[in-house]
Parts: C-alpha cells; sequence; structure tokens
C-alpha cells in the first residue's frame, strides 16, 4: 500500500564512499523529486524528473547524480561523500501538471563518518 | 520569486489548549498552500492544502488553515492540542509553473507540555 517508498531507510558510511538511494512511487504519478533536509531541518529541492527527462537541477554538486529509469523511480547516486553530506533525503512525486501536489517518501538518513 | 515564512521557530503549548502556527508567503499569483507534518524521524505527511474556493480548509487531526489573500497568510489551527502532536510543522507554496518547484518554510518546532 505504501505510495512513495525509499530504500534503505538509514545509511551510515564513510567518507569517500559512493551509495546510492532508491525511490519508488506506486502512485501513478509521472515526476518524482529528491529533497535534502539538512540538520537544521530546512528542505530544499534537488532535482525533479518528469517522464524520466531531468527538469530541476538545483545547485548541487555534481557528485549527486540522479538517474531515472522508469518513471516510477528515481534513485540518487552520491560519489565520493562528504562529512557535509549527512541529512535525511526525501523523495517525492506528483502529476506533471498537479507538480504543486507532491507525496513524499519516509525519507533515508544517511550519515557519513 | 515564491518564499515561505514561518515566524515562530519554536512554539510550546500545553496540552488541551488551542495552537495558532504562523505562515506568511510571497507568490505573484494565486498561490497553491499546504502544511505538512513531520513527527520525529518521519517523513513529511500532508496536512491540508489549499487551491482554490473556501478560504477556511479543513485537514487530517483535527487541524485547519485559512487563507487570507489581504495578509498573504495561511495559518495553521487546532482547537485543542493533543501530546501526539508534538513535531516539526512546515508550510510549503507551490505552483504549476516552475516546473513544481515547491518551496518550504523553515519549519516550526511544536513542543506540547503536560
Amino acid at each position: 500500500d505504501t505510495a512513495v517508498s525509499q530504500t534503505p531507510k538509514y545509511l551510515v558510511t564513510q567518507m569517500g564512499n559512493d551509495k546510492s538511494i532508491k525511490c519508488e512511487q506506486n502512485l501513478g504519478h509521472d515526476t518524482m523529486y529528491w529533497y535534502k533536509q539538512d540538520s537544521k531541518k530546512f528542505l530544499k529541492i534537488m532535482f525533479s524528473y518528469n517522464n524520466k527527462e531531468l527538469i530541476i537541477n538545483e545547485t548541487v554538486p555534481n557528485r549527486f547524480s540522479p538517474k531515472s529509469p522508469d518513471k516510477a523511480h528515481l534513485n540518487l547516486h552520491i560519489n565520493s561523500l562528504e562529512l557535509g553530506d549527512s541529512a535525511v533525503y526525501f523523495c517525492a512525486s506528483s502529476l506533471r501538471d498537479r507538480s504543486y501536489e507532491q507525496y513524499f517518501g519516509p525519507g533515508t538518513r544517511l550519515t557519513v563518518t | 520569486a515564491q518564499s515561505v515564512t514561518q515566524p515562530d521557530i519554536h512554539i510550546t503549548v500545553s496540552e488541551g489548549a488551542s495552537l495558532e502556527l504562523r505562515c506568511n508567503y510571497s507568490y505573484g499569483a494565486t498561490p497553491y498552500l499546504f502544511w505538512y507534518v513531520q513527527s520525529p524521524g518521519q517523513g513529511l505527511q500532508l496536512l491540508l492544502k489549499y487551491f482554490s474556493g473556501d478560504t477556511l480548509v479543513q485537514g487530517i487531526k483535527g487541524f485547519e488553515a485559512e487563507f487570507k489573500r489581504s495578509q498573504s497568510s495561511f495559518n495553521l489551527r487546532k482547537p485543542s492540542v493533543h501530546w501526539s502532536d508534538a513535531a516539526e510543522y512546515f508550510c510549503a507554496v507551490g505552483a504549476n509553473t516552475n516546473a513544481g518547484k515547491s518551496t518550504f518554510g523553515d519549519g516550526t518546532t511544536l513542543t506540547v507540555k503536560p
């Protein structure tokens, strides 16, 4: 029944490693998003994809690379992890013509040591 | 550019007391407005939304919000707070333009005293 799911829920890794976070939605939406929530709980959009096409790419280091194999999935790959990447990453989805109404996943808490 | 301001970083209320969380927005056209709640260690849950029509909207968990265009506000209210309402609350403004880029306020932390 889960609408937007993310794996893993927690991710602890060392600096310099490469890791991926996966997101899947079963709502039939065609647009998906990645948000970053920092330690002060500020939420900022990172990317959005519509039908596998990148439509929003905020100022994010190019160590972050989203990949959308199909419109129900949007993964986030992070290379050469840094301490400052520690945050909670949220995936969200919507319909393109109702992109203001987004549904969020449970989040992935990434800790870089 | 759209923006959202939540003036109160932290609010403490007693259980059973009423609650109002403030939200002010800046947007050039009719905004789409939302309130989300984030319980500790959890994701974001949509409490309610305003698109058009009646300016007083009802949400889940007994919350309501009122859209006031003249004040550019969308304040969240609850008549009687429960201990389980302790959480982080985010106001957000979205648009059907700008490729769906929703902007969130910085959040208000609600503490509920017994």
